[in-house]
């Protein structure tokens, strides 16, 4: 069984403030696949990274950056200089084998100005 | 390029009632997915739909169907409709490219069970 742990469940700061949401993922799989999805007000899941789990490089795209360590089945994303925009539910989500999507429960952040 | 469109957006039934949601896949993609998103929660996966048959399915009951189209455009049914079905519905698409495809998702379907 997959199992995809969010133990923040809201987190609110500053704008301009650097904020990081973890994730903490279980699978029994050694091909796995890990995602972060964006859910602001308007209920759409946008789609922000896919990550691989063969592939430990962090990645680094404008504002955002995440954080794969294997050693500690950890998939962390982190914002900097956030921004009020930012403000909605961020979710991790493990796919491994054929299985679909697994997520956890979410981490909401507010970003106020 | 159109990403992945659902309709209604909002749905309000009472229980017992039957409902049946739509969703049109992004330009490219041919399997389907939904998902129910209860208040505060995160995504539970229902089924899977590829080449017009249900290929996954999660843990939900009989009374969760679906159905897929030649066109890839999908459909989610619900009977006998219970008031813990009102959740968010969501719909997502992927190119059918072995366990790398990433899932697209719509703006989704809020139905309201009274």
């Amino acid at each position: 069984a997959q199992k995809v742990t969010q133990a923040q469940t809201e987190i609110s700061v500053v704008e301009k403030e650097d904020v990081t949401l973890d994730c903490v993922y279980e699978t029994r799989d050694t091909t796995y696949y890990l995602f972060w999805y964006k859910q602001p007000p308007s209920g759409e899941l946008v789609f922000l990274i896919r990550r691989n789990s063969f592939d430990e490089q962090n990645e680094i795209s404008g504002r955002y950056s995440w954080n794969f360590q294997k050693s500690t089945s950890s998939f962390n994303f982190t914002i900097t200089a956030s921004q009020v925009v930012d403000s909605a539910v961020y979710f991790c989500a493990l796919r491994s084998g054929y299985s679909t999507l697994t997520f956890g429960k979410g981490t909401m952040l507010l970003v106020s100005p | 390029d159109a990403g992945v469109t659902q309709s209604p957006t909002h749905l309000i039934k009472t229980r017992g009632q039957q409902v049946t949601l739509r969703c049109s896949p992004k330009s490219g993609h041919d399997t389907v997915s939904w998902y129910q998103q209860a208040l505060g929660q995160g995504p539970q996966f229902i089924f899977q739909y590829y080449e017009e048959e249900e290929r996954q399915r999660g843990n939900f009951p009989d009374r969760f169907s679906g159905h897929q189209f030649p066109n890839y455009s999908s459909e989610l049914n619900v009977n006998a409709l219970l008031l813990g079905d009102s959740a968010l519905y969501l719909c997502a698409s992927s190119p059918r490219t072995g366990t790398t495809d990433t899932q697209y998702f719509g703006p989704g379907t809020r139905l309201t069970v009274l």
